[in-house]
């Protein structure tokens, strides 16, 4: 079965903080896709990046870095001096293939100015 | 630009009311799904289809029923609204045949009084 966990219920940081958002995941699929999804206070879910089993390297986006290590299980994304427009949910998730999605519960983030 | 719409985007209704959700894709993804979220909180999987004519519950057992009948459109109805059904409804498609990530609607709030 699969299944992902976010550790972080809530966190709040002042602006301009580096936070880490941790997510831990299961899986017994040897090919698996980890997603990352924002939900701001208006509801939508944003796509922010998909990275499949077999690619290690972190990726960065502007403020926005994730690392990827199979060896811990766990796909964090970190935001680099955050903004109160970083302020929302955030949402791992993993999927196989031929498979639905599996949400982590989320993290709230607030950042306060 | 949304390639996913929900309408309602909020919806108050008196209990007992029936009620359908729309959702519609212009993507030609032949997945979609339906989730339940309470403000902030866990996504459920409430319905989901992989095809016009295939529709099946999802993890979080519910009293809506859905239809698909075209592939774009995948409405979710409730018989008899009940206060319990407040909550946020969101729409998602997906590709198939690979691992992409969902693209979901801006939801539906659903309030029953």
């Amino acid at each position: 079965a699969q299944k992902v966990t976010q550790a972080q219920t809530e966190i709040s940081v002042v602006e301009k903080e580096d936070v880490t958002l941790d997510c831990v995941y299961e899986t017994r699929d040897t090919t698996y896709y980890l997603f990352w999804y924002k939900q701001p206070p208006s509801g939508e879910l944003v796509f922010l990046i998909r990275r499949n089993s077999f690619d290690e390297q972190n990726e960065i986006s502007g403020r926005y870095s994730w690392n990827f290590q199979k060896s811990t299980s766990s796909f964090n994304f970190t935001i680099t001096a955050s903004q109160v427009v970083d302020s929302a949910v955030y949402f791992c998730a993993l999927t196989a293939y031929g498979q639905n999605f599996v949400f982590g519960p989320g993290t709230r983030l607030s950042v306060l100015p | 630009e949304a390639d996913i719409y929900q309408t309602p985007r909020y919806l108050v209704i008196g209990t007992g009311k029936k009620i359908t959700l729309e959702c519609s894709q212009t993507m030609g993804h032949d997945k979609m799904y339906w989730y339940q979220q309470d403000p902030g909180m866990e996504l459920h999987l409430i319905h989901y289809s992989y095809g016009v004519n295939s529709t099946e519950k999802g993890d979080l057992s519910s009293e809506s029923t859905v239809s698909r009948i075209r592939t774009e459109h995948f409405p979710l109805t409730l018989e008899s609204a009940r206060p319990s059904h407040t909550s946020q409804y969101l729409c998602a498609s997906r590709e198939s045949g690979g691992n992409y990530g969902y693209t979901f609607g801006s939801g539906t709030r659903l309030t029953v009084v």
